[in-house]
């Protein structure tokens, strides 16, 4: 149980185009979902949380207008970046809280895409 | 602000071996820890989950345990393998839902 699907897994897309990255909830009603970003040999990086319904809370530093998130359904949350450039290439990965039936608050991580702006 | 630190960044032990990977958080104020397996390019694999209210958790060759007092966590591996070669997360949640990670500890076993 608990599992977290990504798509795509990887993605090449040109510079100044936009690229949307699906983050589902296979078999729990995720409530809340999470985006992190990962560079190169570094951690994850919060970039937002977001809530079903509500618009997504983001961190400081994270342009909202670029990282534009819809978390529609209590399966379903989109990571949509807008205008991509090279500096942007990076692993994306979700995850989602919910009523998995796992310990409260525990959150169950996507497989990641890989995003490459050329 | 919260920060979480693990030591070594990077280990490499022959196959067998017992090891110890090790997290530090400055803020006690946790309300939970989460130790995490990344291999290269995937997404994270959860390993152990501890409560704030717990002291260690068990899985299979796996032992974490949690001081939260001292802010320190470790990851106890017992007898080794290839196959354990990866990197290991700690994340640590301050109660908000939010996880903010460690600088992750990557382990190579040699065969």
């Amino acid at each position: 149980g608990a599992v977290v699907s990504q798509h795509p897994s990887r993605v090449i897309c040109k510079s100044g185009t936009s690229v949307k990255i699906e983050c589902r909830s296979l078999d729990f009603q995720a409530t809340t979902m999470f985006w992190y970003r990962q560079f190169p040999k570094q951690s994850l990086m919060l970039m937002a949380t977001s809530n079903e319904g509500s618009k997504a809370t983001y961190e400081q530093g994270v342009e909202k207008d670029k990282f534009l998130i819809n978390h529609a359904s209590l399966t379903l949350s989109t990571l949509t970046v807008t205008s991509a450039h090279p500096e942007d290439s990076s692993f994306y990965i979700c995850s989602a809280s919910g009523t998995s039936g796992g310990a409260e608050d525990e959150q169950f991580f996507g497989p990641g895409t890989r995003l490459t702006v050329l | 602000k919260q920060e979480v630190t693990q030591i070594p960044a990077a280990l490499s032990v022959p196959e067998g071996e017992n090891l110890v990977l090790n997290c530090s958080f400055t803020d006690s104020a946790i309300y939970n820890l989460q130790w995490f397996r990344q291999d290269p390019g995937k997404g994270l694999t959860s390993l152990l989950l501890i409560q704030s209210s717990q002291r260690e958790q068990t899985s299979g060759r796996l032992n974490a345990s949690l001081d939260k007092s001292s802010g320190r966590s470790t990851l106890y591996i017992a007898a080794s393998q290839p196959g354990d070669s990866a990197t290991y997360l700690c994340a640590v949640s301050p109660g908000t839902y939010k996880y903010i990670f460690g600088t992750g500890t990557r382990l190579k076993v040699l065969a």
